[in-house]
């Protein structure tokens, strides 16, 4: 089983504020996933990475950025906060087909 | 696009009792599926995977099976009890050249098995 943490796992920020939400895992996985799911939604994928140095846009189109410096890091930050940010944001990894979840960071802006 | 839905949204029933959750996918072209559970304040935790050449899955009082060609899943849950309460969610990946990529779900079905 994957060990994948989150933080925070929750973050009440005001609009306009630049945040990171961080994303680790212990496992080696090489694929690394962020999911954004509106309370009594699915889950949509917004951001996903093959390895270091690899990022690619999801399904659900995002104003948030990420990068993949490090194997086992994979931050994701929005510039400008806004309310229509307000989400529950989590992240995911896996070796080959197995996706494992982190906790969630549960962001609020007001 | 690939589409996931599943029936029903909401399920409620005594301790004890077998169930049946159902998911559909619009696409048949699918690399592989997978099945969740969702509690309030956590993550989700994977239950099976089931690759697009399987028919089925089984883990326990869980069982998993797929039609691929009907573009059908489900999750048979046996002799229910209360820890089985939770949110069931139902994903499928597609294929690419690195493996499946991100997964595309379903909204879920909010179970609630009564003591």
């Amino acid at each position: 089983e994957a060990d994948i943490y989150q933080t925070p796992r929750y973050l009440v920020i005001g609009t306009g504020k630049k945040i990171t939400l961080e994303c680790s895992q212990t496992m080696g996985h090489d694929k690394m996933y962020w999911y954004q799911q509106d309370p009594g939604m699915e889950l949509h994928l917004i951001h996903y990475s093959y390895g270091v140095n690899s990022t690619e846009k999801g399904d659900l189109s995002s104003e948030s950025t990420v990068s993949r410096i490090r194997t086992e890091h994979f931050p994701l930050t929005l510039e400008s906060a806004r309310p229509s940010h307000t989400s529950q944001y989590l992240c995911a990894s896996s070796e080959w087909d197995t996706q494992y979840f982190g906790p969630g960071t549960r962001l609020t802006v007001l | 696009k690939q589409e996931v839905t599943q029936i029903p949204a909401a399920l409620s029933v005594p301790e004890g009792e077998n169930l049946v959750l159902n998911c559909s996918f619009t696409d048949s072209a699918i690399y592989n599926l997978q099945w969740f559970r969702q509690d309030p304040g956590k993550g989700l935790t994977s239950l099976l995977l089931i690759q697009s050449s399987q028919r089925e899955q089984t883990s326990g009082r869980l069982n998993a099976s797929l039609d691929k060609s009907s573009g059908r899943s489900t999750l048979y849950i046996a002799a229910s009890q209360p820890g089985d309460s939770a949110t069931y969610l139902c994903a499928v990946g597609m294929y690419s050249g690195g493996g499946a990529d991100g997964l595309t779900f379903g909204k879920g079905t909010h179970l609630i098995i009564q003591p």
